[in-house]
């Protein structure tokens, strides 16, 4: 069974852009979550799709949001990106019983 | 909200030895706790996973403890290897999911000595 994928992985941006990032999840599975990982923050969680609604969000600016389709693949958008926003993007794959996460998109603001 | 602590940020162990990674956790309405592996370049592998209903959970040299009255759960690895080395999350959540998001500790970076 293929695991969760993550497109691209590596994005450079600069402040001000935009930027839309991808998640496929592992097959079968509906829930779809988004996590920022700094090196200061640690991992934190932005919002989870499930059946093309969010259940669930994270304390993030409304610059960030997201949206799944009817295949479960999703994807997430942060509009005027700012240096604070460079980060490790991951997409966790969720059944009823955990999450399984994918292996990220590195995303750097200059 | 639900606050994760994890103990010690730095661990180096000799090679063959266990190591003991410590968590607690605020919400009293948690009752999933998954442990995560991430090497350098990786994203967080799943290693083991224990709900509220069980108080210990075991996977060949890995296992993992929880105390709800105490709300802290521990991970054990022992028989230490080289590949073990890597920064191990311990995360809480009201559900295994994914409908309530987890929430993680800040990592510990476990080092392997040979």
């Amino acid at each position: 069974k293929a695991g969760v994928t993550q497109t691209p992985r590596y994005l450079i941006k600069t402040r001000g852009q935009q930027v839309t990032l991808s998640c496929s999840p592992i097959s079968g599975h509906r829930s779809v979550s988004w996590y920022q990982q700094t090196p200061g923050q640690g991992l934190q969680f932005l919002f989870e799709y499930f059946s093309e609604t969010q259940r669930n969000k994270g304390n993030f600016p409304g610059r960030f949001s997201g949206r799944q389709f009817s295949n479960s693949r999703s994807e997430m958008n942060v509009s005027t990106l700012e240096l604070g926003d460079s980060a490790l993007y991951l997409c966790a794959s969720g059944n009823q019983e955990t999450q399984y996460f994918g292996p990220g998109t590195r995303l750097l603001v200059l | 909200g639900e606050n994760v602590e994890q103990h010690p940020s730095t661990l180096s162990v000799q090679e063959g030895d266990s190591a003991v990674i410590k968590c607690t956790y605020s919400d009293s309405a948690s009752n999933y706790f998954p442990w995560y592996k991430q090497e350098l370049g990786k994203g967080p592998q799943l290693i083991i996973d224990i709900r509220s209903n069980v108080g210990e959970k075991k996977d060949q040299r890995i296992a993992v403890t929880l105390n709800k009255t105490a709300k802290h759960f521990s991970l054990h690895i022992t028989e230490t290897q080289p590949e073990d080395s890597a920064v191990y999350f311990c995360a809480a959540s009201r559900s295994g999911g994914g409908a309530d998001g987890l929430t993680f500790g800040k990592g510990t970076h476990l080092i392997i000595q040979p």
